[in-house]
């Protein structure tokens, strides 16, 4: 079955710390990968997404994340975390082929920054 | 980037009721797609709608229980019909022109079934 793994249910940093939260799946083939993030009460905003090229790609608010081919990841960083960062963020990846559209999301990561 | 509007944002509904969610796009776009985030959940997929044809439903979803409308290119409508408890979920649509493409998601239509 096709899958997007999200370890940590919460992910806790200081501010001003690197963050990390991180993403693998389980999938065929090789598939487009995003993160968005959802604010309490919010939709589900876009962060950034890999679709070809170079394995780190920068996204919205200083987020950037580094596809790993071999080890199938795709985890989300950010070298200085705010305590707006705060927030859900998803992963999720959907296929090449067959033109569904589908997003497959992985279970969510509550990110806590703290002063 | 598509942006994507939904109404209503929010509602309370009668056990037995139904609910219909409208999503508007700013531009036509092939393939509408409207997903359930039930409480402290991730995103499933319940359909993909498709202008001209019947939408095409994930395991565990049904037409009669999520009827679904795409009317046009722009404009697609999810109702949610003999309202339990278990439907309170946040409801969300989101379109995308191909594949490569990111899908932006609409502000989510939050419903509680009492």
């Amino acid at each position: 079955a096709q899958s997007v793994a999200q370890p940590e249910d919460q992910v806790n940093v200081a501010e001003g710390n690197p963050l990390t939260v991180k993403c693998t799946y389980s999938v065929s083939g090789n598939p487009y990968l995003f993160w968005y993030v959802q604010y309490p009460n919010r939709g589900l905003q876009f962060l950034l997404k890999y679709i070809t090229g170079d394995n780190l790609v920068k996204g919205s608010y200083g987020f950037e994340a580094e596809f790993n081919k071999s080890q199938t990841s795709f985890h989300l960083k950010k070298p200085s975390a705010l305590v707006s960062d705060s927030a859900l963020y998803f992963c999720a990846v959907r296929l090449r082929s067959g033109n569904t559209g589908k997003l497959i999301f992985g279970q969510g990561t509550t990110l806590q920054v703290k002063p | 980037s598509a942006v994507i509007s939904q109404k209503p944002s929010r509602d309370i509904c009668q056990r037995g009721t139904s609910l219909t969610i409208q999503c508007q796009v700013d531009s036509q776009v092939t393939m509408m797609f409207w997903y359930r985030q039930q409480p402290g959940q991730s995103l499933t997929l319940i359909a993909t709608a498709n202008q001209g044809s019947e939408a095409t439903y994930e395991s565990g979803f049904v037409i009669d229980k999520f009827p679904i409308s795409r009317p046009n290119l722009t404009f697609s409508t999810l109702t949610v019909s003999n309202l339990s408890p278990e439907d309170s979920s946040i409801y969300l649509c989101t379109s995308l022109r191909d594949t490569p493409d990111t899908q932006y998601f609409g502000p989510g239509t939050r419903l509680t079934v009492l």
